[in-house]
């Protein structure tokens, strides 16, 4: 049971537009979200969060919007450079009601910045 | 600040043997510490969860005899894959929550480097 996807396996952009990366999730009673980018043979390093009380959080040149209604989140990068080109995984925790804050995480998007 | 440490960073070994992983926050408290393994192309698979100085939590379907977790400390927690096998063959990676020495939480996990384990 896969309680958050990534439906788009990976991505295409050019350098300087903007990357749109999308997931979804089943579980209603998840309560934060987190985006990850990773490189091949290393950890994921995070990136941006944001929790259930919010539908938008912007740090830099990358935005994730919520929508929980739909239970849809999406990274949005602005402007795409080729050094974003990654594994994005987006994940999601019970964090507030659990304490545990285990992350469950969707299968990736790999991204590809073309110059 | 929030640097997470993993050591092997690679490791083969026969099998039927048993291998240790490290993994160490570096720079806080790691009150929380999670292991993942990845397979190739696939997501992060949740194996366990530890709190420091009390037994680890697995997830369904993973042998808790084969993946010994320890958090003995604050700072470090070890994994270890007993008689592993080839199917054992995997990317290894840990995870951990915890404060800052100013008490501060931390709600995101910090990742290490992971480690890559080929058991032949």
């Amino acid at each position: 049971d896969q309680q958050v996807k990534q439906n788009s396996p990976s991505l295409s952009v050019q350098e300087g537009r903007i990357s749109i990366l999308n997931c979804d999730y089943t579980n209603s009673m998840f309560d934060y979200f987190l985006w990850y980018k990773k490189y091949p043979a290393e950890g994921p390093t995070f990136l941006i969060s944001i929790s259930s009380i919010k539908d938008k959080n912007e740090d830099g040149r990358f935005t994730v919007f919520l929508n929980k209604s739909a239970k849809h989140l999406s990274l949005h990068i602005v402007p795409s450079q080729p050094g974003d080109s990654a594994v994005y995984f987006c994940a999601a925790s019970l964090l507030f009601s659990s304490n545990t804050g285990k992350l469950i995480f969707g299968q990736g998007t790999t991204l590809q910045v073309k110059p | 600040g929030a640097v997470v440490s993993q050591h092997p960073s690679w490791v083969i070994c026969k099998s039927g043997t048993s291998v240790k992983i490290e993994c160490r926050s570096l720079d806080f408290q790691a009150t929380t510490m999670f292991w993942y393994r990845q397979f190739p192309k696939q997501s992060l698979m949740l194996m366990a969860t530890s709190n420091e100085g009390s037994k680890a939590t697995y997830e369904q379907g993973v042998e808790k005899d084969k993946f010994l977790i320890n958090h003995a400390s604050l700072t470090l927690s070890t994994l270890t894959v007993t008689s592993a096998h080839p199917e054992d063959s995997s990317f290894y990676i840990c995870s951990a929550r915890g404060q800052t020495s100013g008490g501060t939480d931390y709600n995101e996990q910090f990742f290490g480097p992971g480690t890559r384990l080929t058991v032949l």
